[in-house]
C-alpha cells in the first residue's frame, strides 16, 4: 500500500541497549525526517535527509544516528538509549519543497526503562 | 531561529460554535506557514498552508487561516466546530530559504462538546 510506515509501533527497551526505528516510504519523496514529540515540547526534529546519502542534523540530533542508502527508507538509531529518550518518534516525507506539507507515519512510542 | 507559539494548551466549545486555535510566529523574512491536525494515536495530518498571496487560506474539513503580517499571526478558524473536530492542533513555520527545518509549536487540545 502507498503510504509511510513505521516499525515497531511499540517498543519497550532497557538503559544502554541499541534501538532501531524504521521508516519507509513508498512516494519517492525526496525529503524525509524524524521527530520525537514530548509534552509541552510539540514535536521536534531529530534528523532529516534531503536524498540518499545526505542527511543533516535537526533540533535534537545527540545520542541519535541515522542513515539514508535509498530513498524510501530511513532508520533512526539510539545507538546507547537513555530514559530521556522515552517519547513517540514521527517519520515524515515531503516532496522537495520548503513549501509543501510534510506526510507523516503513524509513530512509534518508545520506552526506555 | 525561528519558533511558534500557541498560547493556548486547551480551547473548548460546544458543538455548532465557531472555533479559533491562536499561533503566532517568529522567523526571519517570510514564512511558510502550517496547520496540522493529530488525532489520538495517530500521525499528524496537514491540514492547510500559507504560502503568499490572499492571506485567507482555506483547508480540509472547512478549516481556515488568516496570515497577519503585522501581528505575526496565523490563527486557524471554523465557522461552526463538530465533535469530529476534537484534536491536538500544531502550528508551524518555516522561512523562506532552503533550509527544511519545520518549527511545531507546542500544540493546543481542542474539545468540542455535544
Amino acid at each position: 500500500d502507498a503510504g509511510i510506515t513505521q516499525s515497531p509501533r511499540y517498543k519497550i527497551t532497557e538503559t544502554g541497549r541499541q534501538v532501531t526505528l524504521m521508516c519507509h516510504q513508498t512516494w519517492s519523496h525526496s525529503y524525509m525526517f524524524w521527530y520525537r514529540q514530548d509534552l509541552g515540547h510539540g514535536l521536534r526534529l531529530i534528523y532529516y535527509s534531503a536524498a540518499a546519502d545526505i542527511t543533516d542534523k535537526g533540533e535534537v540530533p545527540d545520542g541519535y544516528v541515522v542513515s539514508r542508502s535509498k530513498t524510501e527508507n530511513f532508520p533512526l538509531t539510539l545507538e546507547s538509549a537513555t530514559r530521556s529518550q522515552t517519547s513517540v518518534y514521527f517519520c515524515a516525507s515531503s516532496q522537495g519543497a520548503p513549501y509543501n506539507e510534510q506526510f507523516f507515519g503513524p509513530g512509534t512510542r518508545l520506552t526506555v526503562l | 531561529a525561528q519558533s511558534v507559539a500557541q498560547p493556548e494548551d486547551q480551547v473548548n466549545v460546544a458543538e455548532g460554535n465557531p472555533l479559533t486555535v491562536k499561533c503566532t510566529y517568529s522567523v526571519s523574512g517570510n514564512p511558510y506557514l502550517f496547520w496540522y491536525v493529530q488525532y489520538p494515536n495517530r500521525g499528524l495530518q496537514f491540514l492547510l498552508k500559507y504560502i503568499t498571496g490572499d492571506n485567507l487560506v482555506k483547508g480540509s474539513y472547512g478549516f481556515e487561516a488568516e496570515f497577519n503580517k503585522s501581528q505575526t499571526s496565523f490563527h486557524l478558524k471554523k465557522p461552526s466546530a463538530l465533535v469530529s473536530d476534537s484534536a491536538l492542533y500544531f502550528c508551524a513555520v518555516s522561512p523562506r530559504s532552503n533550509d527544511y527545518k519545520l518549527s511545531f509549536g507546542a500544540g493546543t487540545t481542542v474539545t468540542v462538546r455535544a
